[in-house]
């Protein structure tokens, strides 16, 4: 994938995790950021845009940065309803196309 | 609050068209400054951006996927729909429809799988 995320993260209850994006100065850098969450066998759905803005009904748990090329999103408070791949995805301006990252398994243990 | 609903055959023989619609309630494409999306997601590619139209019509493609695919909008149906031609093994994917664009899409329909199978 153009954006790279780590395959796994794992975190118990009440602990904060992030999650990385790492991409360049044809995504990232110049171009803004959205998180998506994937939830077992549904569709994947906005958590974050524009870096670092919630769409109404997303927890404030969520929160969304960006600084140069990588962008992270965390998670505070963690529920084990959190458990979920996320995916990062931006503009690339080189390819002149969307790109998603390769997707973050959250294991709440 | 925004619903979308994608339909179109599960089964495609190889070299034909893939041919998918999709339902939108509870936004008028009409009168939407949105632009409307559909992407694809397979375990060999993960998630990947296939087009994006916006209500004018006016369409962006991924470059990989522009000498095959097609997207279109017909705002009297409240609907959008995907044609992609060729197909092979490869198109084998669950295909999401969305709204949104270049920024972020959100949200997205629950999908169809498409299988490309002789």
């Amino acid at each position: 994938s153009v954006l790279t995320q780590p395959p796994s993260a794992s975190g118990t209850p009440g602990q904060w995790v992030t999650i990385s994006c790492s991409g360049s100065r044809s995504n990232i850098e110049f171009n803004s950021v959205s998180w998506y969450q994937q939830l077992p066998g549904t569709a994947p759905q906005v958590l974050i845009y524009s870096n670092d803005q919630r769409p109404s009904g997303v927890p404030d748990r969520f929160s969304g940065s960006k600084s140069g090329t990588s962008a992270s999103l965390a998670i505070s408070g963690l529920q084990s309803e959190d458990e979920a791949v996320y995916y990062c995805a931006s503009w690339d301006d080189s390819l002149n196309g969307r790109v998603f990252g390769g997707g973050t398994t959250l294991t709440v243990l | 609050q925004v619903q979308l609903q994608e339909s179109g055959p599960g089964l495609v023989k190889p070299s034909q068209t893939l041919s998918l619609t999709c339902t939108v309630s509870g936004d008028s494409l009409s009168g939407s400054t949105h632009y409307w999306s559909w992407v694809r997601q397979s375990p060999r590619k993960g998630l990947e951006w296939i087009a994006y139209i916006y209500t004018n019509g006016r369409a962006t493609y991924n470059p990989s996927l522009k000498s095959r695919a097609s997207i279109s909008i017909d705002t009297s149906q409240n609907q959008f729909s995907l044609r992609l031609n060729s197909v092979t093994a490869a198109d084998t994917a669950i295909y999401y429809c969305a709204r949104g664009g270049y920024t972020y899409t959100g949200p997205w329909g629950q999908g169809t799988l498409v299988t490309v199978s002789s």
